[in-house]
């Protein structure tokens, strides 16, 4: 596609179960990030995939919360047993290699909302 | 103290007056990016860069790494440019090289009314 895709752009879940986040990345990017934005906080970043290597996990806040990128294309955004605090907007962003002189491209994000 | 600070948190502006943000970081970095966020979440690179200058149509953005000062500029301040402007700096990953995992400045809201 043209550009970073994210779906769905909301999900309203219960407390207690499990979401599934999507982010499909421009095309030949190998590199993607997970970042979340919490309401009156700023962007922080969850996890990061470049090309084959493992994935930096670093910035996932809890066990509860993992990611897997299938084929170097698109990934999913696992959150299980979902809380109230993971309400947030969860961005998707590609870049062509993942070095720090990158341009990012984002998605949309999805707004998750935990009742 | 975080290690990306942003000024001003909020702004208001007139249509066609000169804006400037602020952004200091206290790490060393290999790149500064510029993102501008409007309402309705999708956020969008503006620049990134590691020395001097750079300029986009109404858009200029400087860095002083010595500094460790970058600023934005726009220009004639239209409506259509208010939105949420944050600045942000790579991490560096284990093998010593910069990263696009990035930290984040907490943003400025910018407003500019006709």
């Amino acid at each position: 596609g043209a550009g970073v895709s994210q779906s769905p752009s909301n999900k309203v879940t219960e407390k207690g179960k499990d979401v599934e986040l999507r982010c499909d990345p421009i095309s030949g990017h190998t590199a993607l990030y997970w970042y979340r934005q919490s309401l009156g906080q700023g962007l922080e970043f969850l996890i990061y995939f470049q090309g084959n290597s493992a994935p930096d996990k670093s910035g996932l806040p809890s066990d509860r919360f993992s990611a897997e990128r299938t084929g170097g294309s698109v990934s999913t955004l696992t959150i299980q047993r979902t809380q109230q605090e993971d309400s947030a907007v969860y961005l998707c962003a590609s870049s062509l290699v993942g070095t720090g002189g990158e341009k990012l491209f984002f998605g949309s994000g999805t707004q998750l909302s935990v009742l | 103290k975080n290690e990306v600070e942003q000024s001003p948190q909020n702004l208001t502006a007139q249509e066609g007056e000169f804006i400037t943000i602020n952004c200091s970081y206290s790490v060393g970095i290999s790149a500064l990016h510029w993102l501008q966020q409007h309402p309705g979440g999708g956020i969008v690179s503006l620049f990134m860069l590691s020395s001097g200058k750079k300029k986009h149509g109404r858009l200029i953005a400087t860095i002083n790494i010595q500094e460790k000062h970058s600023s934005l500029h726009i220009t004639a301040s239209h409506p259509r440019d208010s939105a949420v402007y944050i600045c942000a700096i790579p991490l560096f990953g284990g093998n010593g090289g910069a990263t696009n995992k990035l930290i984040f400045g907490t943003g400025t809201l910018l407003a500019v009314q006709p």
